[in-house]
């Protein structure tokens, strides 16, 4: 099956940091979202984008489909963003199940 | 909307017991995921269902667990008997699909704890 790899696993800044998130797959796919599980353990859809670019807000990601990787950029990060996020594919046509990487946890300090 | 329900949203069962977890998704989606989360394995996939029907249960860990949609409006995913290491978060998600979007909604979830 398709793998999926995130980097880096751990991540701590301060509040008002820049970070950049990666995510690498191991073959095409049509879907890849990118998810924030918040500390109540809620899984928040933030982007479907299994190709090119999308911005919402402070939260930003690109996906190059054909080196086969995505990234998820967050400006000005707050509190509120810490979490753990993931990036989560499918290859198969039309609706498939997805498979998730191990997320990468990130940690804003006051 | 009121996005994906599910529940109940905790269950504490006794080794043994049968646990029956329920989903309601999206209204208007077609396509219906059950997922489950433990330290150990991550984020994975139980099974999915396209228009009711099942499509891969290729993710399901063994024949204790079954799952069912007799219906667009609702899912149970069954475990009978459980066991212990059944303990872990359990997610249901929907989709529009039908190729407008694949984008996966995920609801609060189940948090299952077997004794």
């Amino acid at each position: 099956g398709i793998q999926v790899e995130q980097s880096p696993p751990d991540l701590i800044l301060q509040e008002g940091a820049n970070s950049t998130l990666r995510c690498n797959f191991s073959d095409s796919v049509n879907n890849l979202q990118w998810f924030h599980q918040n500390p109540w353990g809620q899984l928040i859809n933030l982007f479907y984008i299994p190709s090119g670019t999308k911005q919402n807000g402070r939260l930003s990601a690109t996906t190059v489909a054909t080196e086969r990787y995505s990234l998820l950029y967050i400006s000005s990060s707050q509190t509120t963003d810490s979490g753990v996020y993931f990036c989560a594919v499918a290859s198969g046509g039309g609706a498939d199940g997805l498979t998730f990487g191990k997320g990468t946890h990130l940690i804003i300090q006051p | 909307d009121a996005g994906v329900i599910q529940s109940p949203r905790h269950e504490v069962t006794e080794m043994g017991q049968e646990v029956t977890l329920r989903c309601k998704p999206i209204s208007g989606h077609n396509s219906l995921f059950w997922y489950r989360q433990t330290m150990m394995r991550g984020l994975e996939l139980l099974i999915y269902f396209n228009n009711n029907v099942p499509i891969d249960d290729s993710g399901m860990p063994e024949d204790r667990f079954s799952a069912k949609m007799p219906n667009a409006s609702f899912s149970t995913l069954k475990i009978q008997p459980s066991e212990p290491r059944d303990s872990a978060v359990y997610f249901c998600a929907s989709s529009p699909s039908q190729g407008l979007s694949d984008t996966q909604y995920f609801g609060p979830g189940t948090r299952l704890t077997v004794l």
